[in-house]
């Protein structure tokens, strides 16, 4: 069935350093793929997501490419803050449901 | 003017009771799913109702019951709750099919059975 692995975390960072969370999935047909962000305590907030390969999925300075050569969807950022320390989640569908990542938590040190 | 709301945000309970879980979406979407969240954050499709209609049932004890009496409510009651029932509960919604769109969580029902 389809899946989605993503990196372990937790990931540690010091503020203005670069982000690299990885993504590969696993999935019959062409799913949509998403990165979603979770912040303590709330519930889960789309990020960004691109529905064909190549495409580039882009929001408050993250993104992410749609490599179907590679199945991957690794979500990237130059330069963090404080402000994005939660948990992020890659995802995909093809179709009916959304089946997500474990998740990454990520710590961002001022 | 939430988008999707769910009551109550938290639930504490003692085993062998039953409790309902209450869900609202006011952006009138026609598909809305519940997922749960372990400890660990890991998250699972619960069901997925379109238009009122049960589409999606993944295993889940029949101990849970998804009701949803029009497009824009889908409750979820647990019947003889049991410690592992402990965990937070999403309702989402999403327009047509997940694949275009996405979906739009809730806040969550963080539900500790002790």
């Amino acid at each position: 069935g389809d899946s989605v692995t993503q990196m372990e975390g937790p990931v540690t960072l010091s503020e203005e350093a670069f982000l690299t969370i990885n993504c590969t999935y696993t999935a019959t047909g062409y799913p949509s793929l998403f990165w979603y962000v979770q912040y303590p305590g709330e519930g889960l907030q789309l990020l960004l997501k691109a529905t064909k390969a190549d495409d580039k999925g882009s929001n408050k300075g993250f993104e992410a490419t749609y490599r179907k050569e590679t199945t991957s969807f690794h979500l990237e950022k130059g330069s963090v803050q404080v402000s994005d320390s939660a948990v992020y989640f890659c995802a995909l569908s093809g179709g009916d449901k959304i089946i997500f990542g474990k998740g990454t938590r990520l710590h961002i040190l001022p | 003017d939430t988008a999707v709301s769910q009551t109550p945000k938290y639930l504490v309970t003692q085993m062998g009771n039953d409790k309902s879980i209450k869900c609202e979406q006011n952006l009138g979407h026609d598909t809305m799913y519940w997922y749960k969240q372990d400890s660990k954050k890991f998250l699972k499709i619960m069901f997925s109702y379109n238009n009122k209609e049960l589409i999606i049932n993944e295993t889940v004890p029949n101990r849970f019951s998804p009701k949803s009496p029009d497009k824009a409510h889908l409750n979820l009651h647990i019947n003889s709750l049991e410690l592992g029932d402990s965990a937070v509960y999403f309702c989402a919604s999403s327009q047509g099919s997940a694949r275009g769109s996405g979906y739009t969580f809730g806040s969550g029902t963080r539900l500790t059975v002790v």
